[in-house]
């Protein structure tokens, strides 16, 4: 079956840089975009980005431009996300999940979450 | 880049009732870009809906999905203990994937 396992929960300091992933298992992992969504405490979500595995290609969203690397090892299944210059606001539950397909435009497994702490 | 709109944002309903929950894009949109999830108290969010009413694998059939252009909705016709928690509609805008704020249904 269809499984997204994340990395675990990580405590960092103000300016470091997190990185998270997200093995994935069950399905063709190159056909198939991967996402990162975030969800800070008590709010919503908000999308950080994708990656496409077959052909590299990644969009971020603006507000992350120049700081979000989304990286991919297809010899482990695995998706990464690198956030650097963390600040507090970046404290937040990270999610990964996978958009069957290609252009099918939603979300259809996530993975469990990572907590993401920033403190100094 | 386009704004979702959720309304209500606190739905206060009790088991067996009907809930209809709103989602407001601000500007016509593809149905095919517009999703539903519902998200229980710390776990990842779930798909219930894409291209704005196809039910997703293994959602019950009490939850539809409907609506076109700018205004989509979500109901579940009989409400179960189950189904009190987060509801969040999700559009993909071209180079961009945006959410709603989300709609709160909880127990009355």
């Amino acid at each position: 079956q269809v499984q997204l396992v994340q990395s675990g929960a990580e405590v960092m300091k103000p300016g470091a840089s997190v990185k998270v992933s997200c093995k994935a298992s069950g399905f063709s992992f190159t056909d198939n975009y991967m996402h990162w969504i975030r969800q800070a405490p008590g709010q919503g979500l908000e999308w950080m980005g994708i990656i496409n595995p077959k052909d590299s290609v990644t969009t971020y969203a603006q507000k992350f431009q120049g700081r979000i690397a989304m990286t991919w090892d297809t010899s482990t299944s695995t998706v990464y996300i690198e956030l650097s210059s963390l600040r507090y606001e970046d404290a937040a539950v990270y999610f990964c999940a996978r958009e069957p397909g290609h252009n099918t435009l939603n979300f259809d497994f996530w993975g469990q979450g990572t907590p993401v702490t920033v403190s100094s | 880049e386009i704004v979702l709109t959720q309304s209500p944002g606190i739905l206060a309903l009790s088991p067996g009732e009907r809930a209809t929950l709103s989602c407001r894009a601000g500007q016509s949109v593809s149905s095919r870009s517009l999703a539903w999830y519902q998200q229980r108290p710390g776990q990842a969010p779930r798909l219930l809906i894409y291209g704005a009413s196809s039910r997703a694998a293994g959602i019950p059939d009490r939850f539809s999905g409907s609506g076109s252009g700018s205004d989509f909705t979500l109901t579940i016709s009989r409400l179960e203990p189950e189904d009190f928690a987060v509801y969040y509609c999700q559009l993909h805008g071209g180079s961009y994937y945006t959410f709603g704020q989300g709609t709160k249904l909880e127990i009355k």
